[in-house]
Protein backbone atom coordinates (compact mmCIF):
# COMPACT_ATOMS: atom_id res chain seq x y z
CA UNK A 1 0.00 0.00 0.00
CA UNK A 2 2.44 2.46 -1.56
CA UNK A 3 4.52 3.24 2.27
CA UNK A 4 1.75 4.31 4.15
CA UNK A 5 0.39 2.42 7.14
CA UNK A 6 -2.26 2.99 8.97
CA UNK A 7 -3.12 2.21 12.63
CA UNK A 8 -4.83 0.55 14.40
CA UNK A 9 -6.42 -1.74 11.89
CA UNK A 10 -9.71 -1.97 13.92
CA UNK A 11 -10.75 -0.59 16.67
CA UNK A 12 -14.02 -0.82 18.86
CA UNK A 13 -14.88 2.21 21.41
CA UNK A 14 -17.35 3.68 24.03
CA UNK A 15 -19.92 6.61 22.87
CA UNK A 16 -18.20 9.75 24.34
CA UNK A 17 -14.47 8.50 24.42
CA UNK A 18 -11.74 10.55 22.32
CA UNK A 19 -9.97 8.45 19.86
CA UNK A 20 -7.21 8.91 17.70
CA UNK A 21 -6.23 6.99 14.03
CA UNK A 22 -2.76 7.53 12.82
CA UNK A 23 -1.31 7.49 9.19
CA UNK A 24 2.38 7.33 8.23
CA UNK A 25 3.96 7.53 5.03
CA UNK A 26 7.25 6.84 4.12
CA UNK A 27 7.12 8.34 0.59
CA UNK A 28 7.37 11.81 1.96
CA UNK A 29 4.73 12.93 -0.04
CA UNK A 30 3.28 16.41 0.57
CA UNK A 31 -0.11 15.45 0.48
CA UNK A 32 -2.08 13.46 3.22
CA UNK A 33 -5.71 12.87 3.23
CA UNK A 34 -8.12 11.39 5.69
CA UNK A 35 -11.55 9.47 4.06
CA UNK A 36 -14.22 7.85 5.46
CA UNK A 37 -16.15 4.79 3.39
CA UNK A 38 -19.83 4.09 4.41
CA UNK A 39 -22.03 2.18 2.32
CA UNK A 40 -23.77 4.14 -0.53
CA UNK A 41 -21.56 7.16 0.16
CA UNK A 42 -18.50 6.15 -1.38
CA UNK A 43 -15.30 7.92 -0.08
CA UNK A 44 -16.11 11.09 1.84
CA UNK A 45 -13.05 13.71 2.59
CA UNK A 46 -12.90 14.47 5.86
CA UNK A 47 -9.63 16.93 6.17
CA UNK A 48 -6.35 16.77 4.25
CA UNK A 49 -3.13 18.44 4.88
CA UNK A 50 -0.86 20.39 2.18
CA UNK A 51 1.69 20.55 4.10
CA UNK A 52 3.23 20.28 7.81
CA UNK A 53 1.36 22.13 10.29
CA UNK A 54 -1.15 23.19 6.79
CA UNK A 55 -4.91 21.50 7.11
CA UNK A 56 -8.31 22.60 5.59
CA UNK A 57 -11.87 20.74 6.19
CA UNK A 58 -12.84 18.33 3.33
CA UNK A 59 -17.03 17.75 2.76
CA UNK A 60 -17.59 15.65 6.17
CA UNK A 61 -14.75 17.56 8.81
CA UNK A 62 -17.56 18.36 11.98
CA UNK A 63 -16.96 15.79 14.92
CA UNK A 64 -13.17 15.34 13.60
CA UNK A 65 -9.84 17.45 14.00
CA UNK A 66 -6.34 16.77 12.73
CA UNK A 67 -3.01 17.44 13.01
CA UNK A 68 0.46 17.23 11.38
CA UNK A 69 3.46 17.87 13.29
CA UNK A 70 5.93 15.63 10.53
CA UNK A 71 5.76 15.27 7.05
CA UNK A 72 5.26 11.68 7.85
CA UNK A 73 2.78 11.26 10.11
CA UNK A 74 -1.06 12.50 9.78
CA UNK A 75 -3.21 12.20 12.65
CA UNK A 76 -7.44 11.68 13.36
CA UNK A 77 -8.99 12.41 16.18
CA UNK A 78 -12.57 12.15 16.87
CA UNK A 79 -12.79 14.03 20.52
CA UNK A 80 -15.78 12.48 21.80
CA UNK A 81 -16.91 9.61 19.54
CA UNK A 82 -20.59 8.55 18.44
CA UNK A 83 -22.23 6.05 16.87
CA UNK A 84 -22.58 7.96 13.25
CA UNK A 85 -19.26 8.18 13.33
CA UNK A 86 -18.53 3.92 12.88
CA UNK A 87 -17.23 3.84 9.51
CA UNK A 88 -13.78 2.86 7.64
CA UNK A 89 -11.47 5.26 7.88
CA UNK A 90 -8.66 5.84 4.81
CA UNK A 91 -5.66 7.80 4.90
CA UNK A 92 -4.42 8.73 1.42
CA UNK A 93 -0.91 10.39 0.25
CA UNK A 94 -0.30 12.54 -2.86
CA UNK A 95 2.28 14.55 -4.44
CA UNK A 96 1.90 17.85 -5.83
CA UNK A 97 1.59 18.74 -9.19
CA UNK A 98 -0.74 18.01 -12.10
CA UNK A 99 -2.78 14.78 -12.51
CA UNK A 100 -2.33 13.93 -9.29
CA UNK A 101 -2.63 10.03 -8.06
CA UNK A 102 -4.05 9.45 -4.38
CA UNK A 103 -2.59 6.03 -2.73
CA UNK A 104 -4.55 4.67 -0.07
CA UNK A 105 -3.61 3.31 3.02
CA UNK A 106 -5.53 -0.04 3.94
CA UNK A 107 -7.71 1.42 5.72
CA UNK A 108 -8.68 1.36 9.78
CA UNK A 109 -11.77 0.08 11.25
CA UNK A 110 -13.74 1.94 13.78
CA UNK A 111 -16.33 0.65 15.73
CA UNK A 112 -18.07 3.04 18.10
CA UNK A 113 -20.27 1.27 20.47
CA UNK B 1 -26.17 15.20 -1.56
CA UNK B 2 -24.09 13.49 -3.82
CA UNK B 3 -22.17 15.90 -6.11
CA UNK B 4 -21.26 12.99 -8.16
CA UNK B 5 -24.16 9.93 -9.04
CA UNK B 6 -22.72 6.80 -9.94
CA UNK B 7 -24.53 3.42 -11.41
CA UNK B 8 -25.25 0.86 -10.98
CA UNK B 9 -24.88 -0.01 -7.74
CA UNK B 10 -23.99 -3.43 -8.47
CA UNK B 11 -23.08 -5.51 -11.65
CA UNK B 12 -22.91 -9.29 -12.65
CA UNK B 13 -21.46 -10.01 -15.79
CA UNK B 14 -20.30 -12.93 -17.39
CA UNK B 15 -16.76 -13.63 -18.39
CA UNK B 16 -16.06 -11.36 -21.73
CA UNK B 17 -18.57 -9.44 -21.33
CA UNK B 18 -18.74 -5.43 -21.58
CA UNK B 19 -19.56 -4.30 -18.18
CA UNK B 20 -20.61 -0.23 -18.14
CA UNK B 21 -20.34 1.68 -14.97
CA UNK B 22 -21.82 5.31 -15.26
CA UNK B 23 -21.73 8.46 -13.59
CA UNK B 24 -23.14 12.24 -13.89
CA UNK B 25 -22.54 15.70 -12.07
CA UNK B 26 -23.52 18.97 -11.76
CA UNK B 27 -20.48 21.03 -11.29
CA UNK B 28 -19.09 22.60 -13.89
CA UNK B 29 -16.29 23.11 -12.30
CA UNK B 30 -15.00 20.04 -11.99
CA UNK B 31 -12.07 19.42 -14.30
CA UNK B 32 -10.41 15.64 -13.03
CA UNK B 33 -12.19 12.68 -13.68
CA UNK B 34 -10.41 9.80 -11.86
CA UNK B 35 -11.87 6.36 -11.62
CA UNK B 36 -10.65 3.95 -8.65
CA UNK B 37 -10.79 0.23 -8.09
CA UNK B 38 -11.07 -1.48 -4.83
CA UNK B 39 -11.07 -5.12 -4.04
CA UNK B 40 -12.02 -6.26 -0.46
CA UNK B 41 -9.98 -5.35 2.41
CA UNK B 42 -7.82 -3.07 0.75
CA UNK B 43 -7.43 0.59 0.07
CA UNK B 44 -9.01 1.98 -3.45
CA UNK B 45 -6.06 2.38 -6.16
CA UNK B 46 -6.42 4.52 -9.36
CA UNK B 47 -7.15 2.75 -12.31
CA UNK B 48 -7.64 5.73 -15.21
CA UNK B 49 -8.41 9.27 -15.19
CA UNK B 50 -9.12 11.83 -17.27
CA UNK B 51 -9.59 15.32 -18.26
CA UNK B 52 -12.15 17.05 -19.88
CA UNK B 53 -10.15 18.06 -23.33
CA UNK B 54 -10.38 14.40 -24.34
CA UNK B 55 -13.94 12.24 -24.86
CA UNK B 56 -11.84 9.03 -24.36
CA UNK B 57 -9.52 7.56 -22.57
CA UNK B 58 -7.94 3.58 -22.77
CA UNK B 59 -5.11 1.96 -20.56
CA UNK B 60 -5.41 -1.54 -21.50
CA UNK B 61 -8.37 -3.50 -21.00
CA UNK B 62 -10.24 -0.13 -18.90
CA UNK B 63 -11.46 3.07 -21.26
CA UNK B 64 -13.41 5.98 -20.07
CA UNK B 65 -15.81 8.28 -22.04
CA UNK B 66 -16.51 11.06 -21.49
CA UNK B 67 -19.38 13.45 -22.63
CA UNK B 68 -18.79 17.31 -21.71
CA UNK B 69 -21.91 18.57 -22.43
CA UNK B 70 -24.37 15.98 -21.10
CA UNK B 71 -21.90 16.12 -17.93
CA UNK B 72 -21.61 12.07 -17.96
CA UNK B 73 -18.60 9.70 -17.81
CA UNK B 74 -18.46 5.69 -18.15
CA UNK B 75 -15.97 2.92 -17.79
CA UNK B 76 -16.13 0.45 -20.20
CA UNK B 77 -14.20 -2.94 -18.93
CA UNK B 78 -13.25 -5.23 -22.23
CA UNK B 79 -13.36 -8.62 -22.32
CA UNK B 80 -13.77 -8.82 -18.43
CA UNK B 81 -12.19 -11.57 -16.19
CA UNK B 82 -13.18 -12.89 -12.76
CA UNK B 83 -10.20 -10.85 -11.27
CA UNK B 84 -11.84 -7.68 -12.33
CA UNK B 85 -14.28 -8.48 -9.56
CA UNK B 86 -14.09 -5.55 -7.70
CA UNK B 87 -15.71 -1.67 -6.26
CA UNK B 88 -15.15 0.79 -8.33
CA UNK B 89 -15.49 4.31 -7.41
CA UNK B 90 -15.64 7.48 -10.13
CA UNK B 91 -14.31 10.52 -8.48
CA UNK B 92 -14.48 14.41 -9.54
CA UNK B 93 -12.64 17.29 -8.57
CA UNK B 94 -12.37 20.93 -9.29
CA UNK B 95 -9.13 21.12 -8.14
CA UNK B 96 -6.68 21.56 -11.02
CA UNK B 97 -4.41 19.22 -8.90
CA UNK B 98 -6.64 16.72 -8.14
CA UNK B 99 -6.74 16.95 -4.41
CA UNK B 100 -10.13 17.29 -3.43
CA UNK B 101 -12.03 14.46 -4.47
CA UNK B 102 -15.65 13.68 -4.90
CA UNK B 103 -16.37 10.11 -4.87
CA UNK B 104 -18.90 8.44 -6.55
CA UNK B 105 -20.97 5.86 -4.03
CA UNK B 106 -19.26 3.03 -6.22
CA UNK B 107 -20.71 -0.25 -8.16
CA UNK B 108 -19.63 -3.88 -6.81
CA UNK B 109 -18.96 -5.74 -10.17
CA UNK B 110 -18.99 -9.45 -10.05
CA UNK B 111 -17.83 -10.92 -13.42
CA UNK B 112 -18.69 -14.86 -13.33
CA UNK B 113 -16.33 -17.69 -14.58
Amino acid sequence: DAGITQSPRHKVTETGTPVTLRCHQTENHRYMYWYRQDPGHGLRLIHYSYGVKDTDKGEVSDGYSVSRSKTEDFLLTLESATSSQTSVYFCAISESGRANIQYFGAGTRLSVL
Amino acid sequence: QQQVKQSPQSLIVQKGGIPIINCAYENTAFDYFPWYQQFPGKGPALLIAIRPDVSEKKEGRFTISFNKSAKQFSLHIMDSQPGDSATYFCAASEDAYGNKLVFGAGTILRVKS
